[in-house]
């Protein structure tokens, strides 16, 4: 056990939808990411927090926002959903802010999301 | 940021020792190399991580070469549970850092 939560682990919606994926991470680790898994893919990192802040943002789309709020939880926010948008969301924590990487990442084990 | 190359696919047999090499040529002198495992529809779990030399674990052992420009994890007697794609990543070094992950290594362990 990681000691990361995601809920909910499976998704199912409509296109143009809007869902929201949560993460609570481990115990004492400050930053969040957020990495979006597809087949055809691999893992993409989407984006980062520390502490609140938005630290590091990927191929996030405009589409999805993210947030850290004050008890370090994250929520992932998806909305005018298309098929396309249809994986596996990881959320991983770390205890720095990811400007030095002797900290290693811990992720959850996914929200699965299917566009229908 | 350092780009890494690693085998696509290995086979292995239940018992054997498995090496995955992955090559960092342009590692920087504060980045360290972090190996992760992962198991379909399962989030990545990280399993060793090294600056130089060698460090081992209960799970693996990380071999660093002097000039740092690869890496080897050595999966002790593997067995089908080792079934997984495994990740290595370079990182850190200060400044601003982004976890990458590749294609990673899948390894299939045959009985």
């Amino acid at each position: 056990d990681s000691g990361v939560t995601q809920t909910p682990k499976h998704l199912i919606t409509a296109t143009g939808q809007r869902v929201t994926l949560r993460c609570s991470p481990r115990s004492g680790d400050l930053s969040v990411y957020w990495y979006q898994q597809s087949l055809d893919q691999g893992l993409q990192f989407l984006i980062q927090y520390y502490n609140g802040e938005e630290r590091a943002k990927g191929n996030i789309l405009e589409r999805f926002s993210a947030q850290q709020f004050p008890d370090l939880h994250s929520e992932l926010n998806l909305s005018s959903l298309e098929l396309g948008d249809s994986a596996l969301y990881f959320c991983a924590s770390s205890v720095d802010a990811g400007r030095t990487y002797n900290s290693p990442l811990h992720f959850g084990n996914g929200t699965r999301l299917t566009v229908t | 940021l350092a780009k890494t190359t690693q085998p696509i696919s290995m086979d292995s047999y239940e018992g054997q020792e498995v090496n995955i090499t992955c090559s960092h040529n342009n590692i920087a002198t504060n980045d360290y190399i972090t190996w992760y495992q992962q198991f379909p529809s399962q989030g990545p779990r990280f399993i060793i991580q090294g600056y130089k030399t060698k460090v081992t674990n209960e799970v693996a052992s990380l071999f660093i070469p002097a000039d740092r420009k690869s890496s080897t994890l050595s999966l002790p007697r593997v067995s089908l549970s080792d079934t997984a794609v495994y990740y290595c990543l370079v990182g850190g070094g200060g400044g601003s850092y982004i976890p990458t992950f590749g294609r990673g290594t899948s390894l299939i362990v045959h009985p």
